[in-house]
């Protein structure tokens, strides 16, 4: 088995400001994912990459930036923080089309 | 674009009792279809997946499609209170990549 992990667990940052969300795989999954889960609630794809510098993006990718450096790693960068965006980012990986996808155990962020 | 829909928003439920869980979707060219669960502030994990027309049992779960109708549930049999969590119906195209669209989610709670 695999394990996906995110950094940090917790972020806290002032409106406005540039932050960035990390998140690693051991998996070797060629595709891995950003979403975003509001209080409760469904998950929205930000922005996927299907291969390392790849980027491809999702249904929320406004306000986002991603970047694929290697194929275990995908960071996000929120760039420039809202109150209305506080939420769990979750980061996921998946194999082969149509496999599962698995997730991390997300970064909750707070805008202050 | 594709738009899921689960029904209902919560649902309690006996230990024991059979619970069905709904979901609708969109987009008549999607090919594989996905229940994820997701505890309080744990990781969504799959469940179990199908992409014919018919059912799949797995132990105490069951999942139906219907393609037709663009509707496919989940059902549990005998409930437990280890059962409650959220319930994610998700949805994937037979492209390159796993991408998934949620639904906002099911509050299953079981009472002892």
């Amino acid at each position: 088995g695999g394990i996906i992990t995110q950094t940090p667990k917790f972020l806290i940052g002032q409106e406005g400001q540039k932050l960035t969300l990390k998140c690693q795989q051991n998996f070797n999954h060629d595709t891995m994912y950003w979403y975003r889960q509001d209080s409760g609630k469904g998950l929205r794809l930000i922005y996927y990459s299907i291969t390392e510098n790849d980027l491809q993006k999702g249904d929320l990718s406004e306000g986002y930036d991603a970047s694929r450096e290697k194929k275990s790693s995908f960071s996000l960068t929120v760039t420039s923080a809202q109150k209305n965006e506080m939420a769990v980012f979750l980061c996921a990986s998946s194999g082969t089309a149509n496999t599962e996808v698995f997730f991390g155990k997300g970064t909750r962020l707070t805008v202050v | 674009q594709q738009n899921v829909q689960q029904s209902p928003e919560s649902l309690i439920v006996p230990e024991g009792a059979r619970t069905s869980l709904n979901c609708t979707f969109s987009d008549s060219a999607s090919q594989y279809f996905w229940w994820y669960r997701q505890h309080s502030g744990k990781a969504p994990k799959a469940l179990m997946s199908i992409f014919s027309n018919g059912e799949k049992e797995e132990g105490r779960f069951t999942i139906h499609l219907n393609k037709a109708s663009l509707h496919f549930s989940l059902h549990i049999r005998d409930s437990q209170p280890s059962d409650s969590a959220l319930y994610l119906c998700a949805v994937s195209h037979n492209t390159n990549t796993g991408k998934l669209t949620f639904g906002d989610g099911t509050v299953l709670t079981v009472k002892p």
